[in-house]
């Protein structure tokens, strides 16, 4: 298996809602990525995980939560949301951080907040 | 610090044109290289890392160190290269994490 899985595809939520987003990757891949994408502009970082263990945080306010259950999942907990966080949300995974290795994206969750 | 620039935010062409993205980066080691697509409702790919050499769906990219550039070409364009390209930089400096440019949009025009 040689993608990157997101579920849900869509998401709709409140600002007082609590959603979470789904990331999966059975390539054996040590580090693992969230990015924030907004039309027309370059993924922009949110974390990283390397070996599990939250390795960079881009300074990204405290609604959201990341979380690296194993090595294959890396979900994202989304609370108290503002309607500018509306985007497409990617996970990414690669072999691991020092090697610089490509990059493999998930096909993201289009998260539209009310 | 480092820094990817793509200078064009809209590239357009006619089919069977030839084509060039550029890319420049500020970063004064040896960088990692990559070029990423975007195809329309599809997800964010790799095309082509420098240091592979290959030439991926008629593109190439060769990295000048000289004049710190990446830039991506393909000599005859088709309607289906019609897509977002991201040039992305990866260096020791930054932790190995990509730092993508702003992208380009490449419109091939029938």
């Amino acid at each position: 298996d040689t993608e990157v899985t997101q579920t849900p595809k869509h998401l709709v939520m409140g600002m007082t809602n609590k959603k979470s987003l789904k990331c999966e990757q059975h390539m054996g891949h040590r580090a693992m990525y969230w990015y924030k994408q907004k039309a027309k502009k370059p993924p922009e970082l949110m974390f990283v995980y390397s070996y599990e263990k939250l390795s960079i945080n881009e300074s990204v306010p405290s609604r959201f939560s990341p979380e690296c259950p194993n090595s294959s999942l890396l979900n994202l907990h989304l609370h108290a949301l503002q309607p500018e966080d509306s985007a497409l949300y990617l996970c990414a995974s690669s072999q691991d951080l020092p090697l610089g290795d490509e990059q493999f994206f998930g096909p993201g969750t289009r998260l539209t907040v009310l | 610090a480092q820094r990817v620039t793509q200078p064009e935010k809209l590239l357009s062409v006619f089919k069977g044109a030839p084509v060039e993205l550029k890319c420049n980066y500020s970063y004064s080691g040896s960088p990692e290289l990559f070029w990423y697509v975007q195809y329309s409702r599809q997800r964010l790919q790799l095309l082509l890392r420098h240091i592979s050499r290959e030439s991926i769906k008629g593109f190439t990219a060769d990295l000048n160190k000289g004049e710190t550039s990446f830039h991506l070409k393909k000599p005859f364009a088709q309607e289906e290269d019609s897509a977002m390209y991201y040039c992305a930089l990866s260096t020791p400096g930054g932790s190995y994490i990509p730092t993508f440019g702003r992208g380009t949009s490449l419109i091939v025009h029938p």
